[in-house]
């Protein structure tokens, strides 16, 4: 089962270069979203998507995109990289429910990006 | 300045002692998770508590949520080497998919 999949797993960018965070997910949950992991900082929430064509901003969005035109893919994007965004990105996925209860997200394995 | 605040930031003991890491909140959640996270991996969820007061176990692990909802804890018995990792703690407000993560808490255990 593949679940969440994260591609690349590991990149190194110069500051100024742009590029894409690949995240697929093929259990059809309507619920998608993009997290940063960096030392004592947990998990801080960049964008996500409760379905195809909608997305909205999370804790941290500044210098970072994201589109999702199908329910199985959701890109992050890079613009023009920094080096305060050396981290560790995971994506996530989950189905949608309402607010009396959790639901699991399920994540990727995660792509740590270095920017130089 | 975080919503949520796990202490300790980093445990070591040895193999046979117990440990409680905590999540503490000025804020109410609707649900409170628990992910344990293994080195190179994401994290993997290990409960769902969403009453106040509300207790689950699971084998060695306790978890606890907190009568007003602003507060969990995690106590771990007899704790094995299998359960080093990283220990987080999440919330859910008002809509139930959006999570709000705590620092984590680093538990090493010792053989």
């Amino acid at each position: 089962n593949a679940g969440v999949t994260q591609t690349p797993k590991f990149q190194v960018l110069k500051t100024g270069q742009s590029m894409t965070l690949q995240c697929a997910q093929d259990m059809n949950h309507e619920y998608m979203s993009w997290y940063r992991q960096d030392p004592g900082m947990g998990l801080r929430l960049i964008h996500y998507s409760v379905g195809a064509g909608i997305t909205d901003q999370g804790e941290v969005p500044n210098g970072y995109n994201v589109s999702r035109s199908t329910t199985e893919d959701f890109p992050l994007r890079l613009l023009s990289a920094a080096p305060s965004q050396t981290s560790v990105y995971f994506c996530a996925s989950s189905y949608r429910q309402g607010p009396s209860w959790g639901t699991e997200a399920f994540f990727g394995q995660g792509t740590r990006l270095t920017v130089v | 300045t975080q919503l949520l605040e796990q202490s300790p930031q980093f445990l070591s003991i040895q193999e046979g002692e117990n440990l409680t890491v905590y999540c503490n909140s000025s804020s109410v959640f609707s649900s409170l998770q628990w992910y344990r996270q293994e080195p190179g991996e994401g994290p993997v969820l290990l409960v769902t508590v969403v009453t106040g007061g509300e207790v689950k176990k699971l084998k060695r692990l306790t978890f606890q949520f907190g009568d007003a909802r602003k507060d969990s804890s995690l106590h771990i018995t007899a704790a094995q080497p299998g359960d080093t990792g990283l220990y987080l703690c999440a919330g859910a407000q008002a809509a139930g998919n959006k999570l709000t993560f705590g620092g984590g808490t680093r538990v090493l255990v010792k053989p």
